[in-house]
């Protein structure tokens, strides 16, 4: 079992649509990352929360991590196909030295 | 920008064979992380350097996984002998990791080495 569970494991919507995908588990982290990846490439951070309850704003997507530091969200208002990706959270664990990742979740935009 | 570099980007060989990947980390960032990518398994963290010393390798199959840095610019990762299991992307990433600050530091990725065993 994943330490990290990102859902939905698939997601495809039209280009407009908004979308929540989530990253949850039951240990407690220091602070948890956002990655995108696209075809051919590695992982790209998108941003590091680190405070619970905290809101991050990257112009459309808007990150938050759980007040109990367990979980996060990522939602894309009005998606575009550039949005498309694999999106993979990452969380630290008290006392470790490196970010443990979900499976992903990959996200297809139709134009 | 500054970018992780990993080569071969690609690399077909038949089971039993030696395979060596090599990472080039950011100039400057003092840990080096080796992942494998699979379909079924996701990202998978092998093993990790700081300051060109192992910390962990508990992700790594030990009796046919090595990883090294002989400098601080250049990773290894090797596999001996290879099996069709060991078929995956594998990626290297580098950041750089302040005393105190934890691991919450960015973690920079190079595009991956496709590797497959036949």
């Amino acid at each position: 079992t994943q330490l990290l569970e990102q859902s939905p494991q698939f997601l495809s919507i039209q280009e407009g649509e908004n979308l929540t995908v989530y990253c949850n588990s039951s240990s407690v982290f220091s602070s948890l990352q956002w990655y995108r990846q696209e075809p051919g490439e590695g992982p790209v951070l998108l941003v590091t929360v680190v405070t619970g309850g905290e809101v991050k704003k990257l112009k459309r997507l808007t990150f938050q991590f759980g007040d109990a530091r367990k979980d996060s969200s990522l939602h894309i208002t009005a998606a575009q196909p550039g949005d498309t990706g694999l999106y993979l959270c990452a969380g630290a664990l008290y006392g470790n030295n490196d970010m443990r990742f979900g499976a992903g979740t990959r996200l297809t935009v139709k134009p | 920008d500054a970018r992780v570099t990993q080569t071969p980007r690609h690399k077909v060989t038949e089971m039993g064979q030696e395979v060596t990947m090599r990472c080039q980390p950011i100039l400057g960032h003092n840990t080096v992380f080796w992942y494998r990518q699979t379909m079924m398994q996701g990202l998978e963290l092998l093993a990790y350097f700081r300051n060109r010393a192992p910390l962990d390798d508990s992700g790594m199959p030990k009796d046919r996984f090595s990883a090294e840095m002989p400098d601080a610019t250049l990773a290894t990762l090797k596999i001996q002998p290879s099996e069709p299991r060991d078929s995956a992307v594998y990626f290297c990433a580098s950041g750089l990791v302040l005393t105190g600050t934890g691991s919450n530091q960015p973690q920079h990725f190079g595009d991956g080495t496709r590797l497959s065993i036949l």
